[in-house]
């Protein structure tokens, strides 16, 4: 089973908007990851953000952590067509020796 | 340095055929996962390595799935027989052993059963 949920499921937006996307998870959790995936192509590892941490940035995203709310949010300023993607969250529990655990992921489609 | 590499890139066999994925991870990661990604969905853990031993193989159908890591090193994903519902994306990744950073995945290896 998946421990994340992304919301929402596909998003599409004008190159130069941003573009929030939303993750939800059961348990505590050890670090919460994003990755991206381009259709037809492997995963590819975004950000990590820590347990501990709030808030965090990479270039043009954003990642937030509200554990209180078992919640995270990406966002991805001034968007570009090439942003256009697959986006998964994944988290590590914290629990036992556990592997990350991937949600069923947003679509996003930036149009030029 | 090379990535993970990942081979076949497509295969489309009839049902009840075999079929086998191979991996190469990264150098110097020890632990290796297998993923299978249906269409619209999430990766899915199938099996985890750490060196030669499989430590998490709950989700693995081991009636018709079998995996090895030889030398806990390259590794190969086996289906016999294979069934219409095994079409999916089979997804190799590795990472630094005991590791709870990034895994580094492969581009994977789509089966299309028919």
């Amino acid at each position: 089973s998946q421990q994340g949920e992304e919301d929402p499921q596909a998003l599409s937006i004008q190159e130069g908007e941003n573009a929030t996307m939303n993750c939800s998870y059961k348990t505590s959790i050890n670090n919460l990851q994003w990755y991206r995936q381009n259709s037809g192509r492997g995963l590819v590892h975004l950000i990590l953000i820590r347990s501990n941490e709030r808030e965090k940035h990479s270039g043009r995203l954003r990642v937030t952590l509200d554990t209180s709310k078992k919640s995270s949010s990406l966002l991805i300023t001034a968007s570009r067509a090439a942003d256009t993607a697959s986006y998964f969250c994944a988290t590590f529990r914290n629990s036992g020796n556990t592997p990350l655990v991937f949600g069923k992921g947003t679509r996003l489609s930036v149009i030029a | 340095e090379a990535g993970v590499v990942q081979s076949p890139r497509y295969k489309i066999i009839e049902k009840k055929q075999p079929v086998a994925f191979w991996c190469n991870p990264i150098s110097g990661h020890n632990t290796l996962y297998w993923y299978r990604q249906n269409l619209g969905q999430g990766p899915e853990l199938l099996i985890r390595y750490e060196n030669e031993e499989a430590v998490d193989d709950s989700q693995l159908p081991k009636d018709r799935f079998s995996a090895e890591r030889l030398k806990g090193v390259d590794s190969t994903l086996k289906i016999q027989p294979a069934e219409l519902g095994d079409s999916a994306v089979y997804l190799c990744a590795s990472s630094l052993s005991g590791h709870t950073g990034e895994l580094f995945f492969g581009e994977g290896s789509r089966l299309t059963v028919l």
